[in-house]
């Protein structure tokens, strides 16, 4: 069975501070990673993904992720955020067999002028 | 490319009544995913389509939730008779290659009062 685990329910940070959400997985078979944004009232958006390759992926809005495996982790980084990425933000981790995702409960992030 | 289209956006309904959600994929996107996201909670798996066949619908509460996906195409999740912790977000995702990630609609807000 596969698990996320989200390991902040909010993050509060100040404009143009660097910031890290952090993401753990469980998973007993290879595994594809994503993470996803939703603002208020909307559907979710893919910001990045790992499917093989280069663990440091850079995704869109100047955020990236690093997926370590020895700590089966996935954090998500920006190193300067604005007021527009106040949201919420998703782990999620893919079957490699069925497509279907899992996600985390979530991290608000809360970005302050 | 269109995006994935749902509707309604809102829908206000008293306990015990039925309850209808549409979802029309991005063209050429053979599998169809509706999940539910509760208020402060990630995305839940409801059902998962492979064109017209369902995949994996384990997750579904199948005494009062019912989905199809004739041809291939739309999809209707339907809720009967819909209980007061059903309200929640409901999202339809689709997806061209299985791990790519989804592509999410904006979804239907479900109040049941």
């Amino acid at each position: 069975a596969q698990s996320v685990t989200q390991l902040d329910s909010q993050v509060p940070v100040f404009e143009e501070a660097p910031v890290e959400l952090r993401c753990n997985y469980s998973s007993s078979v290879s595994v594809y990673l994503f993470w996803y944004v939703q603002y208020p009232n909307q559907g979710l958006q893919l910001l990045l993904k790992y499917l093989s390759g280069s663990t440091l992926v850079k995704g869109i809005n100047g955020f990236e992720a690093e997926f370590n495996k020895s700590q089966t982790s996935f954090h998500l980084r920006k190193p300067s955020v604005h007021i527009s990425d106040t949201a919420e933000y998703f782990c999620a981790v893919g079957s490699s067999n069925t497509g279907k995702l899992i996600f985390g409960q979530g991290t608000t992030l809360q970005v302050k002028p | 490319e269109a995006g994935v289209a749902q509707s309604p956006r809102y829908k206000i309904i008293e306990k015990r009544q039925s309850v209808a959600f549409w979802c029309n994929p991005i063209s050429g996107h053979a599998t169809l995913y509706w999940y539910q996201q509760i208020l402060g909670q990630g995305p839940k798996l409801l059902i998962q389509f492979q064109n017209n066949g369902v995949v994996d619908d384990s997750q579904l509460p199948k005494d009062r939730f019912s989905a199809e996906r004739l041809k291939g195409v739309d999809s209707t999740l339907k809720i009967q008779p819909a209980k007061l912790e059903d309200s929640a977000v409901y999202l339809c995702a689709t997806s061209g290659q299985a791990n790519y990630g989804y592509t999410f609609g904006s979804g239907t807000r479900l109040t049941v009062v």
